[in-house]
């Protein structure tokens, strides 16, 4: 049974635009939300949180949004430039700092 | 600055041979965890470690092992190699304590095939 849904395995988007990508969960007990992002061939590298205390988190371009009654996050990114092409992962925190992660949506943001 | 650092980067196996992937990280981290990822799909959780000398299984840990014998090492061990077993690995780490949680850093994976 997976925990953590990424419904849309890819979207593209213009360069300038917003990026918005979503993310559903199952278990209302967890208490801390994560995106990763990955580019081909390397490892997965940590771009924002978010606890379950709050709905709202900004770190300059990324924002990370928490709806809890809805079990859903999302994550926006204006503008988009070209270098955010990757694929971006939503992950879960549990026990022992465990991620279970989504199967990750592939941006691509065009000219 | 060099993190966590896995080897091989590549590795074709025989059915039935065994290997040892390896992981080593430098920023003093206590926590550490091996992944798997098939293609279209998240990673998944083999095993992880809180610690030297403790070790505790994830989602997927059948026909693999591990060891923590240093804070700095976490080797993961394939003893009879499975096509099932083809997938890219990946070593990650974390700082985590009574008052923070630190996310993970990962490695940049072993892409390895069983045929």
């Amino acid at each position: 049974d997976q925990q953590v849904k990424q419904n849309s395995p890819s979207l593209s988007v213009q360069e300038g635009r917003i990026s918005i990508l979503n993310c559903d969960y199952t278990n209302s007990m967890f208490d801390y939300f994560l995106w990763y992002k990955k580019y081909p061939a390397e490892g997965p590298t940590f771009l924002i949180s978010i606890s379950s205390i709050k709905d709202k988190n900004e770190d300059g371009r990324f924002t990370v949004f928490l709806n809890k009654s809805a079990k859903h996050l999302s994550l926006h990114i204006v503008p988009s430039q070209p270098g955010d092409s990757a694929v971006y992962f939503c992950a879960i925190t549990g026990t022992a700092s465990k991620l279970t992660f989504g199967t990750g949506t592939r941006l691509q943001v065009t000219l | 600055n060099a993190g966590v650092t896995q080897t091989p980067k590549f590795r074709i196996l025989k059915i039935g041979q065994s290997m040892t992937l390896q992981c080593t990280q430098d920023m003093n981290h206590n926590y550490m965890y091996w992944y798997r990822q098939d293609p279209g799909m998240g990673l998944k959780l083999i095993y992880y470690s809180v610690g030297a000398g403790i070790t505790d299984k994830g989602e997927v840990p059948n026909g693999y092992n591990v060891s923590r014998s240093t804070t700095e090492d976490f080797p993961l061990r394939l003893e009879l190699a499975a096509p099932s077993q083809t997938s890219v690995y990946f070593c990650a780490s974390s700082y985590s304590s009574y008052w923070s949680n630190q996310p993970q850093h990962f490695g940049d994976g072993t892409r390895l095939s069983i045929l």
